[in-house]
């Protein structure tokens, strides 16, 4: 089967540093990425690893690592609006994406 | 705004009646994906069209759901005899089809069955 663990909730303070760990067992793997989504809005794209290593966009930079099946999403310097829902999502041979159930951040003054 | 339009955006419907959802993807974009959320949850794939074949439906699609993308551009997804176990939020999105697949949301479509 196919499946994605994340952590349900996660609570940091603003300017902090949070990690969200996804791992994954998937038959087929293109590549992992990762999705906010807000309260009552659609999911956005955040970031995509296909290799190894470290992807860094802005505040937020996403690791992989395909021989442990394992990636996080690293978000620094936190603000109250990334307080969300992030989800990892595999790609297969197929294209369509496979999610996690998502980690819920709270993000505290 | 993604680009990705979705009429309606809320529906409230009778156990047993039909509804009908409408999918505008990005004009340039020749992937399509239809996904259902529950609370709590990730995105569920249900089917995705690739220009207008639909290439791969979920195998946790009943016989009551159907989809399609006459013209290669915006798709509709039916749901036949409604269940209440069919309220969700259903959302689309649509990609280049580059190797990336980066993945455009719309603002879905939320399902009450009453």
């Amino acid at each position: 089967g196919q499946s994605l663990e994340q952590p349900s909730e996660v609570t940091a303070v603003e300017g902090a540093i949070v990690q969200i760990n996804c791992t994954y067992q998937t038959s087929g793997f293109y590549g992992l990425s990762w999705y906010q989504q807000h309260d009552g809005g659609a999911p956005t794209f955040l970031s995509y690893n296909a290799l190894d290593g470290l992807e860094e966009t802005g505040r937020f930079s996403s690791f992989l690592s395909r021989s442990d099946s394992y990636g996080y999403l690293l978000l620094q310097e936190l603000q109250m609006k990334d307080s969300a829902s992030y989800f990892c999502a595999v790609t297969s041979g197929t294209y369509k994406y496979i999610f996690g159930t998502g980690t819920r951040l709270k993000v505290l003054a | 705004d993604t680009g990705v339009s979705q009429d309606p955006r809320h529906k409230i419907t009778k156990r047993g009646q039909n509804v009908t959802f409408r999918c505008d993807p990005i004009s340039e974009h020749n992937r399509l994906y239809w996904y259902r959320q529950t609370l709590g949850q990730g995105p569920e794939f249900l089917t995705y069209f690739q220009n207008e074949a639909q290439l791969e439906k979920s195998r946790l699609l009943s016989d009551r759901f159907s989809a399609e993308r006459p013209k290669g551009s915006f798709s509709t997804l039916e749901i036949q005899r409604t269940e209440q176990g069919d309220s969700a939020m259903y959302l689309c999105a649509s990609s280049l089809g580059d190797a990336q697949e980066t993945q455009y949301f719309g603002p879905g479509t939320r399902l009450l069955v009453l």
